[in-house]
């Protein structure tokens, strides 16, 4: 199975702040890799897919990169309903799996 | 606007089988044959597993940690697939999504909370 891991695991940012968040495959994904944001409660929210591809309705502020095993998100002006937390997935293999998470909060 | 939506028991019993239903609206299933039908579970406070995915015919990739009490299945007319997992455990408690898959999983149900207890 293909391992995800995210860093960091939780972070701590003001409204305005520029944040990223880094996601890394234990093998080469090519670019099939997507980000969800989830609030307490709430479905998942698909955010960008094929690595850089902000899905419909997403804000621009919200970015894409990597590919290969090196991937990040990319909040550009942090806005008070982007406290969530931030999963990456990979869909170039079965299983499919998820990264455990990088919870984003107010300082 | 597509829109998915679970339904099923909140409450089974270990050892028990756990049903679930996700009911497709605003679109059809088999939506010209491009798009997988997944299932998604989440432990509570804990991070997302994929379980599998199904086509409009009936193809299902499972995952092999689950394959051997699972079965997926799908009803185009009903605009409705299924999720079955036998002989389930505490272990097995969790939000369930049901989501549509283009590759990735681009849209998603709300999720049912499933509770394994006596």
């Amino acid at each position: 199975d293909i391992q995800m891991t995210q860093s960091p695991s939780s972070l701590s940012a003001s409204v305005g702040d520029r944040v990223t968040i880094t996601c890394r495959a234990s093998q080469g994904i090519g670019i099939y890799l997507a980000w969800f944001q989830q609030k307490p409660g709430k479905a998942p929210k698909t955010l960008i897919y094929a690595g850089s591809t902000l899905q419909g309705g997403v804000p621009s502020r919200f970015s894409g990169s990597g590919s290969g095993t090196h991937f990040s998100l990319t909040i550009s002006s942090l806005q008070p309903e982007d406290f969530a937390t931030y999963f990456c997935q990979q869909y170039d293999a079965h299983p499919f799996t998820f990264g455990p998470g990088t919870k984003v909060d107010i300082k | 606007q597509l829109q998915l939506q679970e339904s099923g028991p909140g409450l089974v019993k270990p050892s028990e089988t756990l049903s679930l239903t996700c009911t497709v609206s605003g679109g059809s299933i088999r939506s010209g044959g491009e798009y997988y039908w997944g299932w998604i579970r989440q432990p509570p406070g804990k991070g997302l597993d994929w379980i599998g995915s199904i086509d409009y015919s009936g193809v299902a990739y499972y995952n092999a940690s689950l394959k051997s009490r699972l079965t997926i299945s799908v009803d185009t007319s009903k605009k409705q697939f299924y999720l079955k997992l036998r002989s389930v455990t505490a272990a097995d408690t969790a939000v369930y999504y049901c989501a549509r898959q283009d590759g990735y999983f681009e849209s998603w149900g709300q999720g049912t909370l499933v509770t394994v207890s006596s």
